[in-house]
C-alpha cells in the first residue's frame, strides 16, 4: 500500500532532549516536507527536501534539522526541544514538487514539558 | 511570498444543506491552488486542486472550486453535504510549477448537524 509513515504517533519529553521524528515513504517521490499544526495558524512548512542530499528551509525553520540520504526517508531532529515546539506534525510527499498532490502522513503530536 | 486567508474559523451547517468555504489567496501572478480536507485524527487529502484553464474544478467527494482572479478568490463548495463532511477544511497555494513552499491557510472547521 502507497503510503507515508511517521513514527511515532505519540511522544512525550522534556526540554533539551534530543528528539527525532522519522518519516519514511514507498512512492519513490521525489519531494518530502515536514509541516507543524498549531491551531488558528493552519500548516506551517518547517522544511522540504527536493531530492537527496537536497533541502531547504520553509517559514518555521529555527529549532530543527533535517536530513535526506535516501529518497524514501526524511527525519525530522529537534536537537533541544522547546515547549513552544510542541505541536502536531506531519510529513507528507510528492513526486515532483508542492505544486503535485501530497500525500500527508498520519501525523506525530509532540508535548515538550 | 504567497498567503492564503480562510476568513470562517468555524461553520455549522445542515445535513443536506449545500455548503461553501472561502479562501482568498495573495500572490502575483496566477498560483497553484488546492484545497486539503483533514479528517479528525488524520492526515490531509487532496479534494482538488487549479493550475489553469477552466475556473471551475471538479473534486472527489462532490466539492467543487471556482477560482475567481478577480477577486483573487478559491471558494470550496457542496450542494449537499453529508454527516461525514464534518472536517476541517484548508486551502492552499503555491507560487508556480517550480516552487517549493506550500502555503496553508488557518482552516474552515465544519460542524453537521443532523
Amino acid at each position: 500500500e502507497a503510503q507515508v509513515t511517521q513514527n511515532p504517533r505519540y511522544l512525550i519529553t522534556v526540554t533539551g532532549k534530543k528528539l527525532t521524528v522519522t518519516c519514511s515513504q514507498n512512492m519513490n517521490h521525489e519531494y518530502m516536507s515536514w509541516y507543524r499544526q498549531d491551531p488558528g495558524l493552519g500548516l506551517r512548512q518547517i522544511y522540504y527536501s527536493m531530492n537527496v542530499e537536497v533541502t531547504d528551509k520553509g517559514d518555521v525553520p529555527e529549532g530543527y534539522k533535517v536530513s535526506r540520504k535516501e529518497k524514501r526517508n526524511f527525519p525530522l531532529i529537534l536537537e533541544s526541544p522547546s515547549p513552544n515546539q510542541t505541536s502536531l506534525y506531519f510529513c507528507a510527499s510528492s513526486f515532483y514538487g508542492a505544486s503535485d498532490t501530497l500525500h500527508f502522513g498520519n501525523g506525530t503530536r509532540l508535548t515538550v514539558t | 511570498a504567497q498567503s492564503v486567508t480562510q476568513p470562517d474559523i468555524h461553520i455549522t451547517v445542515s445535513e443536506g444543506a449545500s455548503l461553501e468555504l472561502r479562501c482568498n489567496y495573495s500572490y502575483g501572478a496566477t498560483p497553484y491552488l488546492f484545497w486539503y480536507v483533514q479528517s479528525p485524527g488524520q492526515g490531509l487529502q487532496l479534494l482538488l486542486k487549479y493550475f489553469s484553464g477552466d475556473t471551475l474544478v471538479q473534486g472527489i467527494k462532490g466539492f467543487e472550486a471556482e477560482f475567481k482572479r478577480s477577486q483573487s478568490s478559491f471558494n470550496l463548495r457542496k450542494p449537499s453535504v453529508h454527516w461525514s463532511d464534518a472536517a476541517e477544511y484548508f486551502c492552499a497555494v503555491v507560487g508556480g510549477s517550480n516552487d517549493y513552499k506550500l502555503s496553508f491557510g488557518a482552516g474552515t472547521t465544519v460542524t453537521v448537524r443532523a
